[in-house]
């Protein structure tokens, strides 16, 4: 069946360090995949997306690039702030199913 | 546009209990998606529902219920709680129009099993 892996947390990093969040998936089709995060006490919310092999998603600064060949869809911001302080969750969806996630990545950014 | 609402976002039960808990899903979506959030196990799928019909589901016991109204509002129902039933438990709404997998999450009801 699908699934995400996800590298364990927690990351701790200064600000404006640059972060790396890896992901890698199983799938047995073309999934799309996705990065949520969750902000403490507060429910997910998207942070980007790609739908097909080598598509760039980004959004507030982060990035993250699908990768057919290697299945990976790893995160990367070139210089994080406190406020990215949060849980980072990868997923994949295919159509016909549910939306399948890692377990998470928590991340800790000190100033 | 008001997001996803649960509710109540915070009980305490006690094992044996049963617990109902709703979600509104955002105007115009018509899918509604239910998760399980634990420290040990993540994000765990519950179900899915479309158009009143339930069109996924997770691998739960069947003490986990759920249904879905005419007015695309939802309600899932735990019976006969254990304490492994404490978690956050997660709603999330879709268009479906298409379907691309982007869900919408609530902030979640938070059970405790006591």
């Amino acid at each position: 069946g699908n699934s995400v892996t996800q590298m364990e947390g927690p990351v701790t990093l200064s600000e404006e360090a640059f972060l790396t969040i890896n992901c890698t998936y199983t799938a047995t089709g073309y999934p799309s995949l996705f990065w949520y995060v969750q902000y403490p006490g507060e429910g997910l919310q998207l942070l980007l997306k790609a739908t097909k092999a080598d598509d760039k998603g980004s959004n507030k600064g982060f990035e993250a690039t699908y990768r057919k060949e290697t299945t990976s869809f790893h995160l990367e911001k070139g210089s994080v702030q406190v406020s990215d302080s949060a849980v980072y969750f990868c997923a994949l969806w295919e159509a016909g199913t549910a939306l399948i996630f890692g377990k998470g990545t928590t991340l800790s950014v000190s100033s | 546009k008001a997001g996803v609402t649960q509710t109540p976002r915070y009980l305490i039960k006690t094992r044996g209990q049963q617990v109902t808990l709703s979600c509104s899903p955002i105007s115009g979506h018509r899918s509604v998606s239910w998760y399980q959030q634990t420290p040990g196990q993540g994000l765990q799928f519950l179900f899915e529902y479309f158009s009143e019909t339930q069109r996924n589901k997770g691998n739960f016991p069947g003490r986990f219920s759920g249904r879905q109204f005419s007015n695309s509002r939802s309600e899932m129902n735990v019976s006969t709680l254990e304490l492994g039933d404490s978690a956050l438990y997660l709603c999330a709404s879709s268009f479906d129009r298409p379907n691309t997998g982007e869900l919408f999450f609530g902030e979640g009801s938070r059970l405790t099993v006591l």
